[in-house]
C-alpha cells in the first residue's frame, strides 16, 4: 500500500524559511511525480508545483516562483519542499500528493508563520 | 494561473443525484483529458474518486460519476449518503506543466 510521510507540524517567523519532507512506501518512488498542494486555514486547495524524481526536474507555480525549491532524495524515496521569505498568508497545510491524478496524499503538514 | 470555477455549496437528501460542476477555459480543461475530482472531509487529506475525467479508482463508489462538455467538468453523486457530506475540490492540468484546482464545494446531505 502506498504512503506519503510528511514530517511534522511546524512554526516559523515571517521571514524565515521552512522545509517540508514528504517520504514514500510501498511504492516506485521513481516511477511517479510528487506534487505539493497547500490549504490556508478555511480555504480551498492551491497547486504549488511539482517534481519528477527520476530526472530532477521541477515545476512552479507563477504565484511562488523564486520563493519555492523542491528538490528529491531517490535514495530514502524522499521528496521535499522549502519555501522562503515566508508571510503570514503562507500559513497553511501542506501536502504532497502522487503521480498526475493525485491519486495518493500524504496527511498534510501545518505550518504555521507568526512571530 | 486561474482557478476553476465551482458552486460554493450544493445540498441534497439522502437518495437523491447532485450535480457539481467545474468550470474552466480552453486552457485547462477544454484542451486536456486530465480533471480529477477530490472528495475532504474535516481535518483529513483529500482522497482521489475520479481521473482523467470519467475514471474511478479502485475502491471507490460507482455512485460517483465524471463527465465533460467544452471547458466544463461535472462530478454526480448519485442515491446521496450521509457520509457523501464534506468538501469535493476539481483539478485540471493547466499546460507547461502546472495544474489548477476548483475553488471548491461544501456538499450538505439533508
Amino acid at each position: 500500500q502506498v504512503q506519503l510521510v510528511q514530517s511534522g507540524a511546524d512554526m516559523k517567523k515571517p521571514g524565515s524559511s521552512v522545509k517540508v519532507s514528504c517520504k514514500a512506501t510501498g511504492g516506485h518512488f521513481d516511477t511517479y511525480s510528487i506534487h505539493w498542494v497547500r490549504q490556508a486555514p478555511g480555504q480551498g486547495l492551491e497547486w504549488m508545483a511539482r517534481i519528477i524524481p527520476v530526472i530532477d526536474a521541477a515545476d512552479y507555480a507563477q504565484k511562488i516562483l523564486g520563493r519555492v525549491t523542491l528538490t528529491a532524495d531517490k535514495s530514502t524515496s524522499t521528496a521535499y519542499m522549502e519555501l522562503r521569505s515566508l508571510t503570514y498568508d503562507d500559513t497553511a497545510i501542506y501536502y504532497c500528493a502522487r503521480g498526475k491524478n493525485f491519486d495518493f496524499w500524504g496527511r498534510g503538514t501545518l505550518v504555521t508563520v507568526s512571530s | 494561473q486561474s482557478v476553476l470555477t465551482q458552486p460554493a455549496s450544493v445540498s441534497g437528501s439522502v437518495g437523491q443525484s447532485i450535480t457539481i460542476s467545474c468550470i474552466g477555459t480552453s486552457s485547462d480543461v477544454g484542451t486536456y483529458n486530465l480533471v480529477s475530482w477530490f472528495q475532504q472531509h474535516p481535518g483529513t487529506a483529500p482522497k482521489l474518486i475520479i481521473f482523467e475525467g470519467s475514471e474511478r479508482p479502485s475502491g471507490v463508489s460507482p455512485r460517483f460519476s465524471g463527465s465533460k462538455s467544452g471547458n466544463t467538468a461535472s462530478l454526480t453523486i448519485s442515491n446521496l449518503q450521509a457520509d457523501d457530506d464534506g468538501d469535493y475540490y476539481c483539478s485540471s492540468y493547466a499546460g507547461s506543466s502546472t495544474w489548477v484546482f476548483g475553488g471548491g464545494t461544501k456538499l450538505t446531505v439533508l
